[in-house]
């Protein structure tokens, strides 16, 4: 178990629908990080998050949205949801997040989407 | 571009054997970090190993060893004597140390070991 906490595990939803995807981090940690994991596209990174503010973006669609919170878990939002975007969403935690991601980068179970 | 290549997609051994999963990446950066990661069939990513540009001793973790090798480019992971438990899909990452950007890391696309008892 890392201690990075993501829910729900499964999630079942119609193309062009929104759904929010929600992350706690490991106590401690400053750090969020959003991945998305496809068949086709492999593990890639979307966005990271540090102290509540937006540090970095990844290939993150505009469909696609994130925010960190003042207690530092975060929620990512999947808007108009297309067949393609059916994939597995990981989110990982560090303790800081200083520049060229240096700190060890921990995932939680992941949030599996399925778009029908 | 930082880039990851695995290039071994699968790999089957029987239990007991030793085996090497290779990973091998390109950056520009001279400061850069690589990691392992295990995904089990339970699909979680589990944390192995960090390894950072400017320190090439191999690393010994019990069955698991690791060989950084910044002349080829390279950071194979090798498992002696496997175990069943071991069958995972296998990633390797590298973050580059860009003062600024993007923090994520670059993964491979995994190597699938499957162990047969």
């Amino acid at each position: 178990d890392s201690g990075v906490t993501q829910t729900p595990k499964h999630l079942i939803t119609a193309t062009g629908q929104r759904v929010t995807l929600r992350c706690s981090p490991r106590s401690g940690d400053l750090s969020v990080y959003w991945y998305q994991q496809s068949l086709d596209q492999g593990l890639q990174f979307l966005i990271q998050y540090y102290n509540g503010e937006e540090r970095a973006k990844g290939n993150i669609l505009e469909r696609f949205s994130a925010q960190q919170f003042p207690d530092l878990h975060s929620e990512l939002n999947l808007s108009s949801l297309e067949l393609g975007d059916s994939a597995l969403y990981f989110c990982a935690s560090s303790v800081a997040g200083g520049p060229g991601g240096t700190d060890t980068q921990y995932f939680g179970p992941g949030t599996r989407l399925t778009v029908l | 571009a930082q880039k990851v290549t695995q290039a071994q997609t699968e790999i089957s051994v029987v239990e007991k054997e030793d085996v090497t999963l290779d990973c091998v990446y390109e950056t520009r950066d001279t400061t850069y970090y690589l990691f392992w990661y295990k995904q089990p069939p339970s699909g979680e990513l589990v944390f192995l190993i960090r390894r950072n540009s400017f320190d090439e001793q191999n690393e010994i973790s019990g069955r698991y060893s690791w060989n950084f090798q910044k002349s080829t480019s390279s950071f194979n992971f090798t498992i002696t004597a496997s175990q069943v438990v071991d069958s995972a899909v296998y990633f390797c990452a590298l973050s580059e140390y860009s003062g600024g950007g993007a923090d994520g890391l670059t993964f491979g696309k995994g190597t699938h070991l499957i162990i047969q008892p």
